[in-house]
């Protein structure tokens, strides 16, 4: 079978940094993604990892570790926009996308 | 490039009711894909085509929903007849590779069925 798992929720204060883990265990992976997505709104792509490493976009980062089945979404320097729901999503062969059921980060002052 | 677009945005209906969700994909975009997200059940894939092709409905809940893609630029949801467990955001979001690592959402549409 197939599974993804992520923390439900996470909450951090303005200005530091947090990280998002994602255990996946599914057959045929060739890749992660992370998509963010606020309140009432739609989920918006924020990176893909298909080889092991750390791929930095801005203030945030992903990794992925394939011989571990494990990733994660790293955030620095938070703002309070950042406020909002983080999934992972796996890619394997043979079909789309899975994603998992979300982490809500919460951005204090 | 307009985005990925749904329409309507928000839809009231009754039980019993048809309910057609329609999506325009981005120009260029092979694979499309029909989630269903609701609190407790998160995001749910409910099918996916590649090249109007349907390629996966594995997660269309039942008989009552179909999906189509008559060409490239157009997709529909169909629920026939609708129920209240039924209500739901649903997004359409499209991808330039087969599995959509990197997915475009559209805005979604509410749907509220009493």
């Amino acid at each position: 079978g197939q599974s993804l798992e992520q923390p439900s929720e996470v909450t951090a204060v303005e200005g530091a940094i947090v990280q998002i883990n994602c255990t996946y265990q599914t057959s045929g992976f060739y890749g992660l993604s992370w998509y963010q997505q606020h309140d009432g709104g739609a989920p918006t792509f924020l990176s893909y990892n298909a080889l092991d490493g750390l791929e930095e976009t801005g203030r945030f980062s992903s990794f992925l570790s394939r011989s571990d089945s494990y990733g994660y979404l790293l955030l620095q320097e938070l703002q309070m926009k950042d406020s909002a729901s983080y999934f992972c999503g796996v890619g394997q062969a043979g079909t789309a996308l899975i994603f998992g059921k979300g982490t809500t980060l919460s951005v204090s002052s | 490039d307009a985005g990925v677009i749904q329409s309507p945005r928000h839809e009231v209906t009754e039980m019993g009711q048809e309910v057609t969700l329609r999506c325009k994909p981005i120009s260029g975009h092979n694979s499309l894909f029909w989630y269903r997200q609701t609190m407790m059940r998160g995001l749910e894939l409910l099918i996916y085509f590649n090249n109007n092709v349907p390629i996966d409905d594995s997660g269309m809940p039942e008989d009552r929903f179909s999906a189509k893609m008559p060409n490239a630029s157009f997709s529909t949801l169909k629920i026939q007849p609708s129920e209240p467990r039924d209500s739901a955001v649903y997004f359409c979001a499209s991808s330039s590779d087969l599995a959509g690592s990197e997915q475009y959402f559209g805005p979604g549409t509410r749907l509220t069925v009493t």
